[in-house]
């Protein structure tokens, strides 16, 4: 049982290089999200999404972009990539069922460094 | 302004010792409140849920306190073992929201 994956594991980046990170779930979740953490500064959710076709703004969604096409992926993108984006980002999803108090689950991040 | 807080310095406890962290909240009124755990290199684990209507929650080793009066959880490993040695980070919800707030985590250290 896969769970969340994340691909890459790792990336390093030139400033002003565009990348795409992947989140794929094979729980069939219907609410995805992305983190980014940073240190000392916790969890911060950037963008998430309540279904297929359908995203919206966390906390911190400046210079990112996100796309759920398909249910079991959503994907985080960066167009132009700043050093300020240097970061661990986790993906994750949770289902919608019984109640809205289910836990989240968490894939194992991607590691991205901008030079 | 909204705010979650955990203790940013790690606890060191001796094994078989009980681990005490806390996660106060200000200007929130959460439905629930959850605890993750988080191993280096590795995404949040989740533990434990606790209701606003809850006093206490426990498993195995594990309890939760919930004081809405207070604003704060209190969150104890007992018997603690070095495997328990990891961030534990809490988390808040409300209802009419879909996210999760998390605190920055606490780190603890169980000496053998």
């Amino acid at each position: 049982n896969a769970g969340v994956t994340q691909t890459p594991k790792f990336r390093v980046l030139k400033t002003g290089q565009s990348m795409t990170l992947l989140c794929a779930q094979d729980m069939n979740h219907e609410y995805m999200y992305w983190y980014r953490q940073d240190p000392g500064m916790g969890l911060r959710l950037i963008h998430y999404s309540v279904g297929e076709g359908t995203t919206a703004k966390g906390e911190v969604p400046d210079g990112y972009n996100v796309s759920r096409l398909k249910k079991q992926n959503f994907l985080l993108g960066l167009e132009s990539a700043a050093p300020s984006q240097t970061s661990v980002y986790f993906c994750a999803s949770r289902s919608s069922g019984g109640s809205s108090n289910q836990p989240q689950h968490f894939g194992d991040g991607t590691r991205l460094s901008i030079l | 302004s909204q705010k979650i807080e955990q203790n940013s310095e790690a606890l060191n406890i001796q094994e078989g010792k009980t681990a005490t962290l806390t996660c106060n909240y200000t200007n929130y009124s959460p439905a629930y409140l959850q605890w993750y755990r988080q191993d280096p290199g590795r995404g949040p684990v989740f533990l434990l849920l606790i209701r606003e209507n809850e006093k206490e929650k426990r498993k195995e080793r594990l309890k939760v306190t919930f004081d809405t009066t207070l604003k704060q959880s209190l969150f104890h490993i007992t018997a603690s073992q070095p495997a328990d040695s990891a961030t534990y980070l809490c988390a808040l919800f409300r209802y009419g929201n879909n996210r999760l707030a998390f605190g920055k985590g606490n780190q603890v250290v169980v000496i053998p």
